[in-house]
């Protein structure tokens, strides 16, 4: 059974950083794009971030352009975790953040998500 | 970048009436676009992926039509629980986009 399982939300203050984490198990975490979705209280979906090795030997990270220079998406396959380092945060990056396992062997095909996890930023 | 716009933006009908959800790309996502349901509280879950494709365990009322820059998803006879947010979303090219959402409300 796939399981994913985020921390590291919290209130921060604006221009500090955070790291988000999800762990991850029941499935080859490695060998699966894995993404990043958030959404502003109140608001629709918005795509934050990709890692993915489909059709590499080395992994390729994608960036929405909104967190573009400000959020790092990385991966630890010995212990089967993504990450999100999230950097200079602002008020609009206050929003529920969605840890997503694509279908293998594809992309962007989101076909399981964490509960989330809430980040405020505010002074 | 592709923009997705959904439309309606509310969908107000009885339980047994059929929806039908519209999602308009600006320019083609082959056939690369799926279909979320998500509830208040909850995280999104995945109900139809490649337009017309069914996700495990998603009831065959929920069904899925369209190419290219017009889909269209399609809830045969409303249940209860199917009252929520749909989204649809694009996997043709990066950067991945979401449209605005539909609610489905009970009239």
């Amino acid at each position: 059974e796939v399981q994913l399982l985020e921390s590291g939300g919290g209130l921060v203050q604006p221009g500090g950083s955070l790291r988000l984490s999800c762990a991850a198990s029941g499935f080859t975490f490695s060998s699966n794009a894995m993404s990043w979705v958030r959404q502003a209280p109140g608001k629709g979906l918005e795509w934050v971030s990709s890692i993915t090795n489909i059709g590499s030997t080395s992994d390729n990270t994608y960036y929405a352009d909104s967190v573009k220079g400000r959020f790092t998406i990385s991966r630890d396959n010995s212990k089967n975790t993504l990450y999100l380092q999230m950097n200079s945060l602002r008020a609009e990056d206050t929003a529920v953040y969605y840890c997503a396992k694509a279908r293998e062997g594809t992309n962007g095909l989101l076909e399981y998500w964490r509960q989330g996890t809430l980040v405020t930023v505010s002074s | 970048e592709i923009v997705l716009t959904q439309s309606p933006a509310t969908l107000s009908l009885s339980p047994g009436e059929r929806a039908t959800l519209s999602c308009r790309a600006s320019q083609s996502a082959r056939s690369y676009l799926a279909w979320y349901q998500q509830k208040p509280g909850q995280a999104p879950r995945l109900l139809i992926y490649d337009t017309s494709n069914r996700a495990t365990g998603i009831p065959a009322r929920f069904s899925g039509s369209g190419s290219g820059t017009d889909f269209t998803l399609t809830i045969s006879s409303l249940e209860p629980e199917d009252f929520a947010v749909y989204y649809c979303q694009q996997r043709s090219n990066w950067p991945l986009t979401f449209g605005g959402g539909t609610r489905v409300e009970i009239k």
